[in-house]
């Protein structure tokens, strides 16, 4: 089991381009989430999904979009970068309650 | 006020010592509560799930307070594997977790 795998693992973006992490996870689980992490901020979350085909808004979905069309993926997009989403970016997945990270996503916006 | 609030540290220790950790949650209605262990620049990883009789598992021990809003970590016999950071999460509603910010322990050999 590869676990939860994130792609890229690292992304510099000009401010106004457009792109999308992957998250995709083999476990089965019905829920995943999307994290950013920030010094001095502690880990937030940004969106989540209970199921394939449902997404809600976390604590800071501003400028952000997601998308859960298989089970095994959950994709987070950025329509238009700014430099305010200078961040590492995490995906967890969980089955219940315990949460499992994908190694994460460096991106800078330039 | 923060959420989960815990002491960044860092907290700086010699092998072999006992170190403990406090998080305090402000959600009185916190269900559930975890340690995580996060070294730098990886992702974070479960310790221990935190029960409300306490539990340990090998030199980790996690104590859960309602009544003041604490949890409580404690190591025993430090390690220099042991040095991270530890988060503090207690969840907030249905499968919303919210996590501390983190508290940095190096174990000084």
């Amino acid at each position: 089991n590869a676990g939860v795998t994130q792609t890229p693992k690292f992304r510099v973006l000009k401010t106004g381009q457009s792109m999308t992490l992957l998250c995709a996870q083999d476990m089965n689980h019905e829920y995943m989430y999307w994290y950013r992490q920030d010094p001095g901020m502690g880990l937030r979350l940004i969106h989540y999904s209970v199921g394939e085909g449902t997404t809600a808004k976390g604590e800071v979905p501003d400028g952000y979009n997601v998308s859960r069309l298989k089970k095994q993926n959950f994709l987070l997009g950025l329509e238009s970068a700014a430099p305010s989403q200078t961040s590492v970016y995490f995906c967890a997945s969980s089955p219940e309650e315990t949460q499992y990270f994908g190694p994460g996503t460096r991106l800078l916006v330039l | 006020r923060k959420e989960v609030e815990q002491d960044p540290g860092p907290f700086n220790v010699p092998e072999g010592a006992t170190v403990a950790f406090n998080c305090t949650y402000s959600n009185s209605a916190s269900q559930s509560f975890f340690w995580y262990r996060q070294d730098c620049r990886k992702e974070p990883k479960l310790l221990m799930s935190v029960y409300s009789s306490g539990n340990e598992d090998g030199r980790f021990t996690a104590q859960l307070n309602r009544a003041s809003q604490y949890i409580s970590l404690l190591i025993r016999d430090s390690k220099l594997s042991d040095s991270a950071t530890y988060l503090c999460v207690a969840t907030s509603g249905t499968y919303k977790y919210i996590f501390g910010t983190g508290t940095r322990l190096k174990v000084l050999a």
